[in-house]
């Protein structure tokens, strides 16, 4: 059974400071999404990271994919309040049907104080 | 272009009812999803669908049925409402396996 951890779960931090998010999954997939839910609201997609090494980058988030470590990480770079959010990393269920479906993570709520 | 469009907003059931959530996408996507968001928690599964009149269930199906006739539309039927299943839900859906999804702005349920 595939299972998609996040550290942390929740994140205070001030603003102009670097920080990373980790997501880990249990069992072997080469597919990665990142997720942003502002509170109240619907989820947006931020990455999607498709192989071994890939690396995306938006703003002042960097999202990466290491396959072999079953890891990801969202980085985040000179934080400024309007990255307040809850971040979430989806993992594809891979297997022989072509189904895209996802198993999420819990969710790390990012608070950035000015 | 809409996107994926859920209806209603918000529902207050009582226990023992039964209702539909309702899902539209105009986007022409294969792979259509149904989550349930718990508070504080991540997304769990209840059922997806890979085109029309094709079915199966994800994590958390027990209580939950879906029908697939057309590609446009993906409703989830909640038989006997319970107090457990107090939650968002999101509809979603893809192009592609990986594409990742584009999600409906939500159903907020309460079962009383």
């Amino acid at each position: 059974e595939l299972k998609v951890e996040q550290n942390p779960l929740f994140l205070s931090m001030q603003e102009g400071k670097n920080y990373t998010i980790y997501c880990n999954y249990s069992t072997t997939s080469d597919r990665l999404y990142w997720y942003r839910q502002d509170p109240g609201k619907s989820l947006e997609s931020l990455f999607v990271l498709l192989s071994n090494g890939a690396v995306k980058q938006e703003g002042r988030l960097m999202a990466s994919l290491d396959t072999k470590a079953r890891l990801s990480t969202l980085h985040i770079t000179a934080a400024v309040h309007d990255l307040s959010a809850t971040y979430f990393c989806a993992v594809d269920m891979r297997g022989s049907s072509n189904t895209g479906k996802l198993i999420f993570g819990q969710g790390t709520t990012l608070q950035v104080k000015p | 272009n809409a996107g994926v469009t859920q209806t209603p907003k918000f529902r207050i059931l009582k226990i023992g009812q039964s209702m539909t959530l309702q899902c539209t996408q105009d986007m022409n996507h294969n792979y259509m999803y149904w989550y349930r968001q718990d508070p504080g928690m991540g997304l769990k599964l209840i059922y997806y669908s890979v085109g029309a009149g094709i079915t199966d269930k994800g994590e958390v199906p027990n209580g939950y049925n879906v029908s697939r006739s057309t590609t446009e539309d993906f409703p989830l039927r909640l038989e006997l409402a319970a107090p457990s299943q107090t939650s968002v839900y999101f509809c979603a859906s893809s192009f592609q396996r990986n594409y990742g999804y584009t999600f409906g702005s939500g159903t907020r349920l309460t079962v009383v």
